[in-house]
């Protein structure tokens, strides 16, 4: 089955600064990679999720790239404000969904 | 709609004992899942269902059962709890495959002495 490792598993920032997250997967039938925002004692939120067939894809102040040759994508988010402070979820499908151990993101203000 | 909603919000068990956790959807969604989420280990795939009548097992279905009797309700049982069940177990409903945004519930938080 499809294994997702996410690094680093906390980062802190500087309010204003940029935050990224990478993340790797080994099932090269993946085609779907999610990234989910959990904030405390709340269930995961979908905030962006980018598909097999694109590169890039934006939204506000979050970006996602997927490098399928490497087999790996990445979380930015860009003038990190205190409401991004959250744990972040990687995900990737082949036939179900696979979770990364998440990153605890802190911005301090 | 209320979304994904699940009952209890925080449960208390002693070893052998059996409970349900309860899991309901208002979006008339096919597929849902059942999660569990341990400190560094992300979140594992329990079960799910793609629609009434249909279930199968996911990473870590051992200790666990399920049924799906209807579209809107996903009962997640312990037969004979274990401390290894000490967890908190979100529940989610997606429309259709996988590859589609999952909407989770707020978790039941269970532990198990």
């Amino acid at each position: 089955g499809e294994n997702v490792e996410q690094h680093p598993s906390t980062l802190s920032v500087q309010e204003g600064d940029s935050a990224v997250i990478k993340c790797t997967y080994s099932d090269s039938a993946s085609n779907y990679f999610p990234w989910y925002k959990q904030e405390l004692g709340k269930g995961p939120q979908l905030i962006i999720d980018i598909r097999s067939n694109v590169g890039e894809k934006k939204d506000q102040r979050i970006a996602v790239t997927l490098n399928k040759t490497a087999k790996h994508f990445s979380l930015h988010i860009t003038e990190t404000q205190p409401e991004d402070s959250a744990v972040y979820f990687c995900a990737a499908n082949d036939y179900k969904l696979s979770f990364g151990a998440g990153t605890t993101v802190t911005v301090r203000a | 709609n209320a979304g994904v909603t699940q009952t209890p919000k925080f449960q208390v068990l002693k070893t052998g004992q059996s409970m349900t956790l309860q899991c309901a959807q208002d979006m008339n969604h096919e597929y849902m899942s059942w999660y569990r989420q341990d400190p560094g280990m992300g979140l594992r795939l329990i079960h799910y269902s793609v629609g009434a009548g249909i279930t199968d097992q996911g990473e870590v279905p051992n200790g666990y059962n399920v049924s799906r009797s209807t579209t809107e309700d996903f009962p997640l049982r312990l037969l004979s709890a274990a401390p290894s069940q000490t967890s908190v177990y979100f529940c989610a409903s997606n429309p259709g495959a996988p590859n589609n945004e999952q909407f989770f519930g707020p978790g039941t938080r269970l532990t198990v002495l």
